[in-house]
């Protein structure tokens, strides 16, 4: 069953840190993409990235990277030198290309807390 | 261009009331998605619109609620007879095609059921 695991809950950390956040998913099929959203407290979820399952680069965008491995179905989202505007909920989804419905499963999320 | 938009932004309603909820996608797309997120949880998959069809609709949690998109782009969620436990976020979202395209989402209309 296809399943997405966010483990931390809430991170905290200071302005300039680096923090990662580690998203862990399972899936049955050989053709999905994942996702990373970010949901500031407005509330709308802001589209981060979109990778597919044959593509294992890593990406860099400005602060912001993503390290997917395939061996251990993690797709984990880091970001450097946080800032306050980096303080929101963040979400990892799965969408399997099969299932012919795309529709996303999310994880639970992982609140980050930037402090100035 | 324009967002996907949702309206309203906020409703409360009595247990036993009939609700809607409008969603305007991202004009061109045509697949829309409807999810709800609880307080503290991630969106969960309600309903699938490819065009003006319900390609799937296994989400949606029971025949309380109901979806429709009569023309291919604006879709309202209807739901009757709320219950308490209906409170939630509910989220619209388009994307281009029904494909592997990145989900648009909107503000989302916060339903609030006493």
């Amino acid at each position: 069953a296809q399943k997405v695991t966010q483990a931390q809950t809430e991170i905290s950390v200071v302005e300039k840190e680096d923090v990662t956040l580690d998203c862990v998913y399972e899936t049955r099929d050989t053709t999905y993409y994942l996702f990373w959203y970010k949901q500031p407290p407005s509330g709308e979820l802001v589209f981060l990235i979109r990778r597919n399952s044959f593509d294992e680069q890593n990406e860099i965008s400005g602060r912001y990277s993503w390290n997917f491995q395939k061996s251990t179905s993690s797709f984990n989202f880091t970001i450097t030198a946080s800032q306050v505007v980096d303080s929101a909920v963040y979400f990892c989804a799965l969408s399997e290309a099969p299932s012919g419905t795309y529709k996303y499963i999310f994880g639970t999320g992982t609140r980050l807390k930037v402090l100035a | 261009g324009a967002g996907v938009s949702q309206t309203p932004s906020n409703k409360v309603t009595e247990k036993g009331k009939y609700v809607e909820l409008r969603c305007d996608p991202i004009s061109g797309h045509t697949a829309l998605y409807w999810y709800r997120q609880s307080l503290g949880q991630g969106p969960e998959f309600l309903i699938y619109f490819q065009g003006t069809g319900a390609a799937d609709d296994s989400g949606l949690p029971n025949d309380r609620f109901f979806a429709v998109r009569p023309e291919g782009s604006v879709s309202t969620l209807k739901i009757q007879r709320t219950e308490r436990g209906d409170s939630a976020v509910y989220l619209c979202a388009s994307s281009l095609t029904p494909s592997t395209d990145t989900q648009y989402f909107g503000p989302g209309t916060r339903l609030t059921v006493l």
